[in-house]
């Protein structure tokens, strides 16, 4: 099991680039969440998926998309990019049922934009 | 009021020390805690979760106080590899289940 992986590792965009960030994981899990943490901060809900074709709001929206076509991705697409999108961005996973709250996250996406 | 709140350190301490660390929570809705430990540059990973009646996985030991909404975590002979940050972790039940975040207490256990 690769768990959950994150590409690119690192990124610098321009001003008004657009991009995606890439997730996937190979665990079967159906709950699938991406974050952000700005230095020193704790990490903010962006966007999060219970299923297939199901994604919904987080609590910083603002600036990003997501799709869920497969159960296995949850690609982040970033349109215009701005300097206050810099930070470090995690995807993470869970399976779903009462009880399995542990999230596994990926090793993150550092994005600079300047 | 933020919804989780921890002190954000640095707690220095010498190897072998005890260090304890807190986290308040402002919804008495909350259903489920967590520590999370991450290293730098790193991502979060589960420590342990906290029970009502309050677990110890080795060296760590965490509690869960509802009336006065607030966790803790002890730390025991601190070792040098102790050192990260730790994050207090809150679960509304519904909605995804959402995880949300204290910013983090760091810790340096120093020799």
């Amino acid at each position: 099991n690769a768990g959950v992986t994150q590409t690119p590792k690192f990124r610098i965009l321009k001003i008004g680039q657009s991009m995606t960030l890439q997730c996937t994981q190979d665990m079967n899990h159906n709950y699938m969440y991406w974050y952000r943490q700005d230095p020193g901060m704790g990490l903010k809900l962006i966007y999060y998926s219970v299923g297939a074709g199901i994604t919904d709001k987080g609590e910083v929206p603002n600036g990003y998309n997501v799709s869920r076509s497969t159960t296995e991705d949850f690609p982040l697409r970033l349109e215009l990019a701005a300097p206050s999108q810099t930070s470090v961005y995690f995807c993470a996973s869970r399976r779903t049922g009462e009880g399995f709250y542990e999230q596994y996250f990926g090793p993150g996406t550092r994005l600079t934009v300047t | 009021r933020k919804e989780v709140e921890q002190d954000p350190g640095p707690f220095n301490v010498p190897e072998g020390a005890t260090v304890a660390f807190n986290c308040t929570y402002s919804n008495s809705a909350s259903q489920s805690f967590f520590w999370y430990r991450q290293d730098c540059r790193k991502e979060p990973k589960l420590l342990m979760s906290v029970y009502s009646s309050g677990n110890e996985d080795g060296r760590f030991t965490a509690q869960l106080n509802r009336a006065s909404q607030y966790i803790s975590l002890l730390i025991r002979d601190s070792k040098l590899s102790d050192s990260a940050t730790y994050l207090c972790v809150v679960i509304l039940t519904g909605g995804g289940n959402k995880l949300t975040f204290g910013t983090g207490t760091q810790l340096k256990v120093e020799l």
